[in-house]
């Protein structure tokens, strides 16, 4: 398993606090994306982005925050702004606007 | 905006048995319909995916149908096997003609698929 990495697979965040989750590439692909995926709901679209330094909202993107400095990485915040995060988070690279692949998975708990 | 839809949320099938899928979406613009597969805690994977230009598409076991009249597509999987257990996304997206928001892929709310030995 290559190409698209997160870290870390499992991250616990206390009431009030921001974490980060990574997400890193080396398929050489513009454009990325963030889903959260919580049961029976699907894939929902947090922020993506289609080129560097520049990133759009998604469906959901409130209490969330991201940016875009490098081609390869498109780290997502989860700040004390976002009421229910726990979730498990999927970050997607594709290039053009196709086939998305998918990193590993975040699975972050509220404690 | 585009809205898929994802049916049945749940299928469960014997081994050798065939199991359907069946999406539909709004937007009759869209033109990329790809199929994905979770399995439990790992990434979704893309399986098999279909352009509008065409009606259906086959690879082994697993085949698309695509009905741009009706809006809806459909996975096929034949001949099923434990192995095949797992959550199927469908989607739809509108590909390169369009930029922004628009182009981004929509997702249906998942199916479950269970294969009993």
């Amino acid at each position: 398993d290559g190409g698209i990495t997160q870290s870390p697979k499992y991250l616990f965040r206390k009431e009030g606090q921001n974490v980060t989750l990574s997400c890193e590439q080396n398929l050489n692909h513009d454009a990325m994306y963030w889903y959260r995926q919580d049961p029976g709901q699907g894939l929902r679209l947090i922020y993506y982005s289609q080129i560097v330094n520049d990133f759009q909202k998604g469906d959901i993107a409130e209490g969330y925050s991201v940016s875009r400095e490098k081609k390869e990485s498109f780290p997502l915040t989860v700040t004390s702004a976002q009421k229910n995060p726990t979730a498990f988070y999927l970050c997607a690279s594709s290039i053009g606007l196709f086939e998305a692949f998918f990193g590993q998975g975040t699975r972050l708990t509220v404690v | 905006g585009e809205n898929v839809e994802q049916h049945p949320s749940t299928l469960s099938v014997q081994e050798g048995d065939s199991a359907v899928i069946k999406c539909t979406y709004s937007d009759s613009a869209s033109n990329y319909f790809p199929w994905y597969k979770q399995e439990l805690g790992k990434r979704p994977q893309l399986i098999i995916d279909i352009r509008s230009n065409v009606g259906e598409k086959k690879d082994q076991r697993i085949a698309v149908t695509l009905n741009k009249t009706a809006k809806h597509f459909s996975l096929h999987i034949t001949e099923t096997q434990p192995e095949d257990s797992a959550v199927y996304f469908c989607a739809a997206s509108k590909g390169r003609n369009y930029g922004g928001s628009q182009g981004n892929l929509i997702f249906g709310k998942g199916t479950k698929l269970s294969v009993k030995p």
